[in-house]
């Protein structure tokens, strides 16, 4: 079935280590995202990348870093995690063209101590 | 610069009586509008968008562009539509990144 996932769903680290969140849809997409949600606060866009060998920052300053060497994967990699990466990390997917609707992951609870 | 206002973080309803979720938006374009919806411990998904200008599970929205306003409203609320809210918008030139604003709770009360 086509769906986007994210693993893990919660992660509890210390400060300091060096973190991926794994996100893979197999929906055929060729856009991804990676949203940092806070309650009460807006959807931040992290990166963003339109294909294969594509990766942007999004408007959100952020340490973390991107790679998109196959379609269906996305991961997102902290290289140092610090208390303030605390929060929910979405990852979406949308495809070319089409309705412009993204699809998103079920997200991954970080919690940095 | 592209921009979401959702100016209500809760609102809390009796079942029954009528709701309206504002979103004001500012962009100098000719912007694109979608509302996402997120129930308790489900993901975030596509509630409707105004291009369609369908009604889906009882809500409308209808684009204001002198208001630049997209509000969703329903005229009976129900307990199954608490859920966190989110109001989108996507340009229409540049790179076509969709912003979004912070979210209203919604309540319903039984």
């Amino acid at each position: 079935e086509a769906d986007i996932y994210q693993t893990p769903r919660y992660l509890v680290i210390g400060t300091g280590k060096k973190i991926t969140l794994e996100c893979s849809q197999t929906m055929g997409h060729d856009k991804m995202y990676w949203y940092q949600q806070d309650p009460g606060m807006e959807l931040h866009l992290i990166h963003y990348s339109y294909g294969v060998n594509s990766t942007e920052k999004g408007d959100l300053s952020s340490e973390s870093t991107v790679s998109r060497i196959r379609t269906e994967h996305f991961p997102l990699t902290l290289e140092s995690a610090r208390p303030s990466h605390t929060s929910q990390y979405l990852c979406a997917s949308r495809r070319q063209g089409g309705n412009n609707e993204q699809f998103f992951g079920p997200g991954t609870r970080l919690t940095v101590l | 610069a592209q921009r979401v206002t959702q100016p209500e973080k809760l609102l809390s309803v009796f079942k029954g009586a009528p709701v309206e979720l504002k979103c004001n938006y500012s962009y100098s374009g000719s912007p694109e509008l979608f509302w996402y919806v997120q129930y308790s411990r489900q993901r975030l998904q596509l509630l409707l968008r105004h291009i369609s200008r369908e009604s889906i599970k009882g809500f409308t929205a209808d684009l204001n562009k002198g208001e630049t306003s997209f509000h969703l409203k329903k005229p009976f609320a129900q307990e199954e539509d608490s859920a966190m809210y989110y109001c989108a918008l996507r340009g229409s030139g540049g790179s076509y990144i969709p912003t979004f604003g912070r979210g209203t709770s919604l309540i319903v009360h039984p």
